[in-house]
């Protein structure tokens, strides 16, 4: 199974700073098809997940733009441009590029100082 | 407007049964793999099974193999998941999802409680 490992678990942010979580994997998640199915999900408070981010860097309809995704192999980051009120959550990163099992990380809160 | 709405949770004796259901809209939902994602109180998000688009092929996690069997009902938009021997670390809400499908959806959950 490819365990896919973030850091750190917990953020706490400055309104207006900047703000980055890292996730590694077990092995190299670049799939058979050339594709890397690396995606990142916020929930907030009480919510359902919501997909942020699919295939490392693509952003979903409706994402703000401060929200981006880069990474490659086994190294992938999500990084908030400058932090929001409504960025208050926990962020986790997903791959489906060696399945079964899909796996998820461990979750990284992030809240306002 | 794409919507999942998940049912058919509550709370069960351990070893008792649930099946879930999720119905789908505003999609063509032949179309997706669809898969079940759980989260325990308080605890991260776990995969718990999938389900091929024409429902011909089904994967479970190693925790939930042989007592959880996936369905799918293309004709009517349900998935389902049949739950059997459950266990308190079965204790979660239960999400539908395609977590790779070309558009975000996550239904609201349903609560599943297994506990005497």
């Amino acid at each position: 199974d490819v365990v896919m490992t973030q850091s750190p678990l917990s953020l706490p942010v400055t309104l207006g700073q900047p703000a980055s979580i890292s996730c590694r994997s077990s092995q190299s998640l670049v799939g058979s098809d050339g594709n890397t199915y690396l995606n990142w999900f916020q929930q907030r408070p009480g919510q359902s997940p919501r997909r942020l981010i699919y295939k490392v860097s693509n952003r979903d309809s409706g994402v703000p733009d401060r929200f981006s995704g880069s990474g490659s192999g086994t190294d992938f980051t999500l990084k908030i441009s400058r932090v929001e009120a409504e960025d208050v959550g926990i962020y986790y990163c997903m791959q489906g590029s060696h399945w079964p099992p899909w796996t998820f990380g461990q979750g990284t809160k992030v809240e306002i100082k | 407007e794409v919507q999942l709405v998940e049912s058919g949770g509550g709370l069960v004796q351990p070893g008792g049964s649930l099946r879930l259901s999720c119905a789908a809209s505003g999609f063509t939902f032949s179309h997706y793999w669809m898969h079940w994602v759980r989260q325990a109180p308080g605890k991260g998000l776990v995969w718990v099974s999938h389900i091929n688009s024409d429902g011909s092929d089904t994967t479970y996690a190693d925790s939930v193999k042989g007592r959880f069997t996936i369905s799918r009902d293309n004709a009517k938009n349900m998935l389902y998941l049949q739950m059997n021997s459950l266990r308190a670390e079965d204790t979660a809400v239960y999400y539908c999802t395609d977590p790779f499908a070309d558009v975000d959806f996550w239904g609201q959950g349903t609560l599943v409680t297994v506990s005497s």
